[in-house]
C-alpha cells in the first residue's frame, strides 16, 4: 500500500510570491491534515481537511488556505510569501474517524528567500 | 505555558540504556500520539494512546488521564534509536493536534 505523498520535495520561492503544495493521502482515507515545523521550532497545526471541507485551522493568518479535492487529495497554498514561512510543511491522514493514527507524509521544505 | 510539554528536551545515553521520556498536558484530550522524527525530517506514528498502556517491540508508551501524563519508554535502546521524540494530544472536541516541542535523544554506541 502506497504511503502519503507530497510534492514538490523542496520547493524555493522569493517573499511576496505564491507557493502551491500537494498532498495525497493513502488510499481510502478522507482526512488531511497540514503541519507547519519552521527550523527550530516544534510542529504547529494549520489545517484540516475532510470529505472535501475544511473542518478546523490553527493560529496561521488568511494567506494560508487550502482545499481537498473529490479524491481526497490537497493543496495548500500559501499567498505573499514571508521569509519567517520558511519551513517543512507536513501533510498526514487517516480515515474518517477520531481516534485513529495519522500517516505522515515525507513533508515539503519551502525556503522563502 | 504550553498545552504539552515534554522532558527531557535533550537525552544522550549510551546503547543498552533504559530511555524515558517524559509527557505532561493541560488540556482535556480524545487521544494522545507518541512520533518518532528523523533527521530527514519523516516522521513516524509510534502510538495512539486513550488510556492505559502500549507496546511495540522496545518501546512501550502509558499515559495516567487523571494525572495528564504519559511516558515513552524504550529498552535495550540502540543507536538507530536516535531521533526527535514528540508528543502530540489531540484535544477534545476539537480534533486538532497539539505537538510538544520535541526530546532529542542521541544513544551512543
Amino acid at each position: 500500500e502506497a504511503g502519503v505523498t507530497q510534492s514538490p520535495t523542496h520547493l524555493i520561492k522569493t517573499r511576496g510570491q505564491q507557493a502551491t503544495l500537494r498532498c495525497s493521502p493513502i488510499s481510502g482515507h478522507t482526512s488531511v491534515y497540514w503541519y507547519q515545523q519552521a527550523l527550530g521550532l516544534g510542529l504547529q497545526f494549520l489545517l484540516w481537511y475532510d470529505e472535501g471541507e475544511e473542518r478546523n485551522r490553527g493560529n496561521f493568518p488568511p494567506r494560508f488556505s487550502g482545499r481537498q479535492f473529490p479524491n481526497y487529495s490537497s493543496e495548500l497554498n500559501v499567498n505573499a510569501l514571508e521569509l519567517e514561512d520558511s519551513a517543512l510543511y507536513l501533510c498526514a491522514s487517516l480515515p474518517r474517524g477520531a481516534l485513529e493514527t495519522q500517516y505522515f507524509g515525507p513533508g515539503t521544505r519551502l525556503l522563502v528567500l | 505555558k504550553n498545552e504539552v510539554e515534554q522532558s527531557p528536551q535533550n537525552l544522550t545515553a549510551q546503547e543498552g540504556e533504559f530511555i524515558t521520556i517524559n509527557c505532561s498536558y493541560s488540556v482535556g484530550i480524545s487521544a494522545l500520539h507518541w512520533l518518532q522524527q528523523h533527521p530527514g525530517g519523516g516522521i513516524v506514528s509510534l502510538f495512539m494512546l486513550s488510556s492505559g498502556k502500549k507496546k511495540h517491540g522496545r518501546l512501550i508508551a502509558t499515559i495516567n488521564i487523571q494525572e495528564k501524563h504519559s511516558s515513552l519508554h524504550i529498552t535495550a535502546s540502540h543507536p538507530r534509536d536516535s531521533a526527535v521524540y514528540i508528543c502530540a494530544v489531540r484535544e477534545r472536541g476539537n480534533e486538532k493536534l497539539t505537538f510538544g516541542t520535541g526530546t532529542r535523544l542521541t544513544i551512543i554506541p
